[in-house]
């Protein structure tokens, strides 16, 4: 186990609604990653934040937001939820942006 | 722009043969490359890395791939399956030291037959 969690492990919304989700970093971590794993593909970088402030964005949408606490740990945002972003949520943590990546065991969201 | 083609979505091999997994990658400077496993219902786990260091880039578990830059290749191999390799496995390419775009291989599912 790589001491990153996260949570809920499931959650089932419907459309248009909203959705957090947390990411507890590994301790001694200051850099979270987050990544949507759609079924059958690989993951795909949304954004990392690095010591509070947001570091790299990937291809996504406005409503994809996130936020990274003092404790380093994080929570993504996905409002006006859409059928297409039913997935698997990975966050990964790491000291500063030059070192391993360790991953979480991910939160799967459907949206019905 | 930076990229990771993984050639085959399904490989299946018998239990004590070799493991071939292949992947090509497309970069605008010279990238840093890993391999991770991904078992069901657990989190991604690093295999291995190459960061411009030696080509040929040992991991866990017996897994090994090596750099080509002449053929943009970082194909993982190991001598000999074991019925817990069994995973899906990607390959990643990112900027050299620095993490925050790691782009993803579709992944190559691993069938390890008894």
């Amino acid at each position: 186990e790589t001491g990153v969690t996260q949570s809920p492990t499931h959650l089932i919304k419907t459309r248009g609604q909203q959705v957090t989700l947390r990411c507890s970093s590994q301790s001694g971590h200051n850099t979270v990653s987050w990544y949507q794993q759609a079924l059958g593909q690989g993951p795909q970088f949304i954004f990392q934040y690095y010591r509070e402030e947001e570091n790299g964005r990937g291809n996504f949408p406005p409503r994809f937001s996130g936020l990274q606490f003092p404790n380093y740990s994080s929570e993504l945002n996905v409002n006006a939820l859409e059928l297409d972003d039913s997935a698997l949520y990975l966050c990964a943590s790491s000291f500063a942006t030059p070192n391993e990546q360790f991953f979480g065991p991910g939160t799967r969201l459907t949206v019905l | 722009a930076q990229s990771v083609t993984q050639l085959d979505s399904h490989v299946s091999v018998s239990e004590g043969t070799p493991v071939l997994l292949r992947c090509n990658y497309s970069s605008s400077y010279s990238p840093s490359l890993f391999w991770y496993v991904q078992h069901p219902n657990k989190g991604l786990q690093l295999l291995l890395k190459y960061t411009s260091a030696a080509t040929l880039v040992k991991g866990i578990n017996g897994f090994e791939a090596e750099f080509k830059k002449s053929e943009t290749s970082f194909h993982l191999t190991k001598p000999s399956a074991h019925m817990s390799d069994a995973a899906e496995y990607f390959c990643v390419v990112s900027r050299p030291y620095n993490n925050n775009d790691m782009r993803f291989g579709a992944g190559t599912r691993l069938t390890v037959k008894p």
